[in-house]
């Protein structure tokens, strides 16, 4: 059984550009979790999807940020032209019945 | 929100040695789990622990709920068990589970050869 995939795993872009974070949940689970771990904060809750619908987005910036689970496919979290701040890794974690969780090896983005 | 403390927030061993790591939380929890962040960044699950004790190797960990702390013990430690070790609880709320982690500062652990 696979594990949490994320890809890409490193991903550089430019003051302004957009970002676009995927995530492949482990076979079975229906639930998904965005985190951030930022150098000097520490892991974050970001956001908490289920297909189709957005459950918990309490740790999401109210801008430039957004993020979906649809029906088919991957997890995408969105950063919207990014500044040097969203520089981070953002890691997905996904769970068969919403409690014990796995997590993704991570994405590293960094702003120039 | 619900508030994790972990201790120590540094821990330097010999191989071979044996530690324990603590984590506090402030409320009831639906949900604790350990991990261990390796020097690559990897977020690697050790337990998933609201309550008990349970054992993986030369891992253990016990959660008194009722205490509101945790304990990770690591026996004849290895170089390999380098990183960060972290508590992460979930906040109960009359048993539902809404899934969101709150991560402690962690504990950086150094085992020398």
């Amino acid at each position: 059984n696979a594990g949490v995939m994320q890809n890409p795993r490193h991903l550089v872009r430019r003051r302004g550009q957009e970002a676009r974070l995927r995530c492949s949940p482990m076979k079975g689970h229906s639930h998904v979790y965005w985190y951030r771990q930022l150098p000097e904060e520490g892991l974050k809750f970001m956001v908490y999807l289920q297909k189709e619908n957005i459950i918990d987005e309490s740790g999401m910036p109210k801008e430039r940020f957004s993020a979906e689970f649809p029906k088919e496919g991957p997890s995408i979290l969105r950063i919207q032209q990014v500044v040097r701040g969203d520089s981070a890794a953002y890691f997905c974690a996904s769970s068969r019945t919403g409690s014990e969780q796995y997590f993704g090896p991570g994405t590293r983005l960094t702003v120039t | 929100g619900i508030q994790v403390e972990q201790s120590p927030p540094d821990l330097i061993l010999q191989e071979g040695a044996n530690s324990t790591l603590r984590c506090n939380f402030s409320d009831s929890v639906n949900n604790l789990q350990w991990f261990h962040q390796n020097p690559w960044g990897q977020l690697i699950n050790l337990f998933y622990i609201p309550s008990g004790t349970k054992q993986n190797g030369r891992l253990s960990a016990t959660t008194v709920a009722t205490e509101r702390y945790s304990l990770l013990y690591i026996s004849s430690s290895q170089t390999t068990d380098s990183g960060v070790y972290f508590c992460a609880v979930e906040k109960s709320a009359g048993g539902t589970s809404y899934g969101k982690l709150t991560f402690g500062q962690g504990t950086i652990l150094t085992v020398h050869p």
